[in-house]
């Protein structure tokens, strides 16, 4: 375990419903991510909080919307999405100023 | 645009054999890598880094070697197990820091018993 945890970690969802993914870390960290990992590609970075603020928007679609109450908590929100939003999305953390990011074992999403 | 990207996309090795998994970058001015493992139905996890300042980096069982001449970054791990049989992918970033890495596509290592 590398003390990052993601739930669920299968979702299939409709495009009309809305839904969460919800990360965790136990490591003390203060900047944690979010990542798409699609077959055959590179991990795309989508959002970024440093210290509970967003510091990084990768020009992602609206339907998907971050939420970092707290350092140690990171939300990723739903809501109607495409059947190419189909991915695994990866959440990860690293102390604040370096770039040692841990992940967490993902969520695995499909859209129907 | 910049891009990190592997030789490979797949390496079978012999049980017990070396491997060497290659990575290729193009910015020169990136400053900081990472080598991760990311095994089925997981995530990625940290395997080991280097600094541009540095060469080499040794861990258990593997090693990390950089050349800047040719912005090439290798990894190494000695006397393979089942356990290697991974996806690897390197990741870099100019401004070690800032919290934003870019990562190639991966190398699909399987070891054959």
């Amino acid at each position: 375990e590398t003390g990052v945890t993601q739930t669920p970690r299968h979702l299939v969802m409709g495009m009309t419903n809305k839904k969460s993914l919800k990360c965790e870390q136990h490591l003390g960290h203060n900047a944690m991510y979010w990542y798409k990992q699609s077959a055959k590609k590179p991990l795309e970075l989508m959002f970024v909080y440093s210290l509970e603020e967003r510091v990084e928007n990768n020009s992602v679609p609206s339907r998907f919307s971050p939420e970092c109450p707290n350092s140690s908590h990171l939300f990723l929100h739903l809501h109607t999405l495409q059947p190419e939003d189909s991915a695994l999305y990866l959440c990860a953390s690293s102390p604040q100023g370096t770039d040692t990011q841990y992940f967490g074992p993902g969520t695995r999403l499909t859209v129907l | 645009g910049e891009s990190v990207g592997l030789h490979l996309p797949t390496l079978s090795v012999q049980e017990g054999d070396n491997s060497i998994i290659n990575c290729a970058y193009s910015n020169s001015a990136s400053d900081y890598f990472i080598w991760y493992k990311q095994e089925s139905g997981k995530g990625p996890q940290f395997i080991i880094d280097i600094r541009s300042n540095m060469d080499k980096r040794q861990g258990q069982r593997v090693t990390v070697l950089l050349n800047k001449t040719v912005k090439h970054l290798s990894l190494q791990i000695a006397a393979t197990q089942p356990g290697d049989s991974a996806v690897y992918f390197c990741a870099e970033t100019p401004n070690f820091g800032n919290e934003k890495l870019t990562f190639g596509t991966g190398t699909r290592l399987t070891i054959i018993p």
